[in-house]
C-alpha cells in the first residue's frame, strides 16, 4: 500500500521560504508524477506543481516564479520550496501521486496534509 | 486556465435520498481527464471517479459519474450517513490542473 507523508519545519515568517518534504513508502518514486496541492482554510484545492520521475516539472502559473519542486529518488522523497511567502500562502499542503493509466490522469494517493501558517 | 464551477455550493439532503452534483467547465474537457474527489473534515481528498465515469477501486456503486464536454455530474443514488462531505471535481485536460470550489453535502 502506497503511503505519502509530508514533513516540514512548521510556521514560516513573511518573506521567507516555505520548505516541505514528502516521503513515499510502499512503492517506488521512479514512476508517476509527484504533486503538491494546497488548500487555504475553508477554501478549495489549488494545484501547486509536479515533478515527473524524469525530473521534468510543471508549475501553476500563478505561483511559478516562487515555486521549485525537486526529487530525491535515493530517499524516495520529493520536496517543495515556495519563496517570498505571505499570509495568502497559509494553507494545508498535500503531497499527492498522479497516475496515468490507459489514457486517464487522476490523483490516487494523498498525504494526510500539513498546515503551514505564515505569520510574523 | 480552465475554470470549474460546481453547483450547488451546499446541498441539504436526508439519508436515503438521491444527490446530484454538477461541475461545469469554462471550456471543453476531455472526459478522460475529469475526476471527482470526496473530502471529509481534517482528511485528505479521496478519489471517487476518474475518466468522468469510472469508479476508483473500493468505491461503492451508489456513486456514479457522467457527462462530457463542459458539463459533468456526480450522482449518489442513495445517501448513506458517511457520504455527507465536500465533493470536488478536477480536470487535467490542459495545464494548469484545476479544481472546482467544491459542493458541501450536508444532512438535512
Amino acid at each position: 500500500q502506497v503511503q505519502l507523508q509530508e514533513s516540514g519545519p512548521g510556521p514560516v515568517k513573511p518573506s521567507e521560504t516555505l520548505s516541505l518534504t514528502c516521503t513515499v513508502s510502499g512503492g517506488s518514486i521512479s514512476s508517476y508524477s509527484w504533486n503538491w496541492i494546497r488548500q487555504p482554510p475553508g477554501k478549495g484545492l489549488e494545484w501547486v506543481g509536479y515533478i515527473y520521475n524524469s525530473g521534468s516539472t510543471n508549475y501553476n502559473p500563478s505561483l511559478k516564479s516562487r515555486v521549485t519542486v525537486s526529487l530525491d529518488t535515493s530517499k524516495n522523497q520529493f520536496s517543495l520550496k515556495l519563496s517570498s511567502v505571505t499570509a495568502a500562502d497559509t494553507a494545508v499542503y498535500y503531497c499527492a501521486r498522479m497516475t496515468y493509466d490507459s489514457g486517464y490522469y487522476y490523483f490516487d494517493y494523498w498525504g494526510q496534509g500539513t498546515l503551514v501558517t505564515v505569520s510574523s | 486556465e480552465i475554470v470549474l464551477t460546481q453547483s450547488p455550493g451546499t446541498l441539504s439532503l436526508s439519508p436515503g435520498e438521491r444527490a446530484t452534483l454538477s461541475c461545469r467547465a469554462s471550456q471543453s474537457v476531455s472526459s478522460s481527464y475529469l475526476a471527482w474527489y470526496q473530502q471529509k473534515p481534517g482528511q485528505a481528498p479521496r478519489l471517487l471517479i476518474y475518466g468522468a465515469s469510472s469508479r476508483a477501486t473500493g468505491i461503492p456503486d451508489r456513486f456514479s459519474g457522467s457527462g462530457s464536454g463542459t458539463d459533468f455530474t456526480l450522482t449518489i443514488s442513495r445517501l448513506e450517513p458517511e457520504d455527507f462531505a465536500v465533493y470536488s471535481c478536477q480536470q487535467y485536460g490542459s495545464s494548469p490542473i484545476t479544481f472546482g470550489q467544491g459542493t458541501r453535502l450536508e444532512i438535512k
